[in-house]
């Protein structure tokens, strides 16, 4: 079956300091991949989405590739703010198109930014 | 602010009560869901409707009944729940095409405690 393992947290970081957040799947086919941020408090944000190898998504000074040949989506962040503090998951959608209405979470990374 | 609404915000119910949660949304979405979101864990899912049909029920217990009444409205029925039931639902939506092409809209979840 499908899986999503990201790096452990909790993750604390200076302001300005480089995130790295690693994240590998397991799936068949060719899944979408996502990454979703969760604020105190707050729901699942949609914070970037790849659809195929080598895809990049970007938003808010955040990226991840999307890198068949190592199963990962690893996101970044070239300078953290503190109100970068959340709690960060990887996602997939199998099958990566219509239709498919099933998204496997990874555990979740928690990141606080300290000023 | 999200476009998904969900109330209430918070619940607080007894073992016997019955009670129900509401989401609303005005995208257009024609696929609706229900996740559960235990403490420092992933959301996990419990139901999809797609088109007001129910087309994924995760062996969720009778206790939890969905319902669509129109493409805009979803609700959660609760009767005799138990204390490990205690946790934040989420309600998302999303095209119909699936999360590929449109990932999901979450809402900002009632916060559930059973006494």
């Amino acid at each position: 079956g499908n899986s999503v393992t990201q790096m452990e947290g909790p993750v604390t970081l200076s302001e300005e300091a480089f995130l790295t957040i690693n994240c590998t799947y397991t799936a068949t086919g060719y899944p979408s991949l996502f990454w979703y941020v969760q604020y105190p408090g707050e729901g699942l944000q949609l914070l970037l989405k790849a659809t195929k190898a080598d895809d990049k998504g970007s938003n808010k000074g955040f990226e991840a590739t999307y890198r068949k040949e190592t199963t990962s989506f690893h996101l970044e962040k070239g300078s953290v703010q503190v109100s970068d503090s959340a709690v960060y998951f990887c996602a997939l959608s199998d099958a990566g198109g219509a239709g498919s209405y099933q998204l496997t979470f990874g555990k979740g990374t928690k990141l606080s930014v300290i000023p | 602010d999200t476009e998904v609404t969900q109330t209430p915000k918070h619940l607080v119910m007894g073992m016997t009560n019955k009670k129900s949660l509401k989401c609303e949304q005005h995208m257009g979405h024609r696929a609706m869901y229900w996740y559960k979101q235990k403490a420092k864990k992933p959301p996990e899912l419990m139901f999809v409707y797609s088109y007001e049909k129910l087309s994924i029920n995760e062996s969720v217990p009778s206790r939890f009944s969905p319902e669509c009444p129109n493409s805009s409205l979803l609700n959660l029925h609760l009767h005799a729940l138990q204390p490990e039931d205690s946790a934040l639902y989420l309600c998302a939506s999303s095209q119909a095409s699936g999360i590929g092409n449109s990932p999901l809209h979450f809402g900002n979840g009632t916060r559930l405690t059973v006494t």
